[in-house]
């Protein structure tokens, strides 16, 4: 596609709800992050996936955060248990390569956990 | 961790006036640093990379330098817009793939 994809835009999860979040990269980028962005805060590292491998889960912030690309393509981010501290934008990027080259990022999921 | 501060939080200029951001981080051995741009509720933009060899970017009215030594990043938006209003991220790579942010400077441009 033209650029990095993400769905929902929105998502309103009441607390203890389990909620997927999709992304659709760039096509042919073989990297794929997730970032967690705080109201006023910059966007914080979750996790990074070269193809299919899931390389760096290091910033997934509890055992409830999974994430999974199982074809190297399209990329899903499952948080179980939804808690209210969860609620942040969730951005999805891409790169071609995986050596720190330009990474594009999607319009992110807007998290609310009531 | 790598820490990237961006100082002030918050800038307002009239219409026409150049825009200067600045980006500063604790380890000189950056590999890349990239600057985004971020409208409300939106997702984040690139708008220059530069890479470890380099020492500026150009693309239009903007223009951003790195200086490694000295741990220092700047933005320069030429004759700003009001449609230039945003919040403005620097970010930068120590490893090969993990992007360290600061938390941006938003800016408004007055008409």
């Amino acid at each position: 596609g033209a650029g990095v994809s993400q769905s929902p835009r929105y998502k309103v999860a009441k607390r203890g709800q389990d909620v997927a979040l999709r992304c659709d990269p760039i096509s042919g980028h073989v990297s794929l992050f997730w970032y967690q962005q705080a109201l006023g805060q910059g966007p914080e590292f979750l996790t990074y996936f070269q193809n299919e491998a899931q390389l760096d889960k290091s910033g997934l912030p509890s055992d409830r955060f999974f994430a999974e690309r199982p074809e190297g393509s399209v990329s899903t981010l499952k948080i179980q248990r939804t808690q209210q501290e969860d609620s942040a934008v969730y951005l999805c990027a891409s790169s071609f390569r995986s050596m720190n080259t330009e990474a594009f990022f999607g319009q992110g999921t807007r998290l609310t956990v009531v | 961790k790598q820490e990237v501060t961006q100082i002030p939080a918050a800038l307002s200029v009239p219409e026409g006036e150049n825009l200067v951001l600045n980006c500063s981080f604790t380890d000189s051995a950056i590999y890349n640093l990239q600057w985004f741009r971020q409208d409300p509720g939106k997702g984040l933009t690139s708008l220059l990379l530069i890479q470890s060899s380099q020492r500026e970017q150009t693309s239009g009215r903007l223009n951003a330098s790195l200086d490694k030594s000295s741990g220092r990043s700047t933005l320069y938006i030429a004759a700003s817009q009001p449609g230039d209003s945003a919040t403005y991220l620097c970010a930068g790579f120590w490893n090969d793939y993990k992007l360290s942010f600061g938390a941006g400077t938003t800016v408004t441009v007055r008409a």
